[in-house]
C-alpha cells in the first residue's frame, strides 16, 4: 500500500510569512495526526483528526496555526504568520483507528526553516 | 499532564554488547509504541505493546511493557552498527513522545 504522502519536502520562508503543508494519508485511514519535531526533540502532537472532525487540538498554537481535513481524506496545516521558533520538521501520521494495533504510519515530513 | 521520560538520552555502545533503554510515563495507559528514526528520516514503527506484560521481539530488539510500573523497556542484544539511530517511545494517551535515545554502536 502507498504510504503517507507529504509535500513539500523542504520550505524556507522569512518570518511573518505564511506557509502551508499538505498530507495525504493511507487510503482508508480515518485518523490523521500532525506533529511538530524540533531538532533534537521528540515529536509533539499538534492536532488529531478522526475523519474530518478534530479530536484534539489542545497543543495547537491557534493564534497562528490552523489545520483542516476536508472530506476526511487530505489535510493541510497552515502557519500564519511564521516565527523563527516554528523552524522544525512537520510530520503527518495516519492510523486505521485511534491507537491502531499496528501503530501509526508517518510521512517523510516537511522541513521548515524560518529565517 | 502526561509526561514521558526516556533514559538514557544518549547511548554509545560497543558492537556485541547488550543494553536497555527505559521509558517511564506518568499516567495510566494500555498501549505503548516504540519507533526508530534515522538521521533526516521519518519514524519507523518497531513495536506496539497493548497490555500489561506484553513482550515483543524483532531481531536484536525486545520490548516489554509493565503498565503497573508505567514502564517500558527496549532491550538491545549483541548490538550491531546498523542499530545506530534514535529510538522513541510514545504513550497512546495524548500520543506523547519521549525525548528519544540517541544510540551509537561503535565497532
Amino acid at each position: 500500500e502507498a504510504g503517507v504522502a507529504q509535500s513539500p519536502r523542504y520550505k524556507i520562508i522569512e518570518k511573518r510569512q505564511s506557509v502551508a503543508f499538505w498530507c495525504n494519508p493511507i487510503s482508508g485511514h480515518a485518523t490523521l495526526y500532525w506533529y511538530q519535531q524540533i531538532l533534537g526533540q521528540g515529536p509533539k502532537l499538534l492536532i488529531q483528526f478522526q475523519n474530518n472532525g478534530v479530536v484534539d487540538d489542545s497543543q495547537l498554537p491557534k493564534d497562528r496555526f490552523s489545520a483542516e481535513r476536508l472530506k476526511g481524506v487530505d489535510s493541510t496545516l497552515k502557519i500564519q504568520p511564521a516565527k523563527l521558533e516554528d523552524s522544525a520538521v512537520y510530520l503527518c501520521a495516519s492510523s486505521s483507528s485511534k491507537g491502531g494495533r499496528i501503530g501509526y504510519t508517518f510521512g517523510s515530513g516537511t522541513r521548515l526553516t524560518v529565517v | 499532564e502526561l509526561k514521558v521520560e526516556q533514559n538514557p538520552l544518549f547511548l554509545s555502545m560497543q558492537e556485541g554488547k547488550n543494553y536497555t533503554i527505559y521509558c517511564n510515563y506518568s499516567t495510566t495507559s494500555d498501549r505503548l509504541y516504540w519507533y526508530r528514526q534515522d538521521p533526516g528520516k521519518s519514524l519507523e514503527s518497531l513495536f506496539v505493546l497493548l497490555s500489561n506484560g506484553a513482550v515483543k521481539q524483532e531481531g536484536r530488539l525486545m520490548a516489554s511493557l509493565d503498565t503497573k510500573a508505567r514502564l517500558s523497556t527496549l532491550h538491545i542484544t549483541a548490538a550491531v552498527h546498523d542499530l545506530s539511530a534514535t529510538y522513541f517511545c510514545a504513550v497512546d494517551y495524548d500520543m506523547r513522545f519521549g525525548a528519544g535515545t540517541r544510540l551509537t554502536v561503535k565497532p
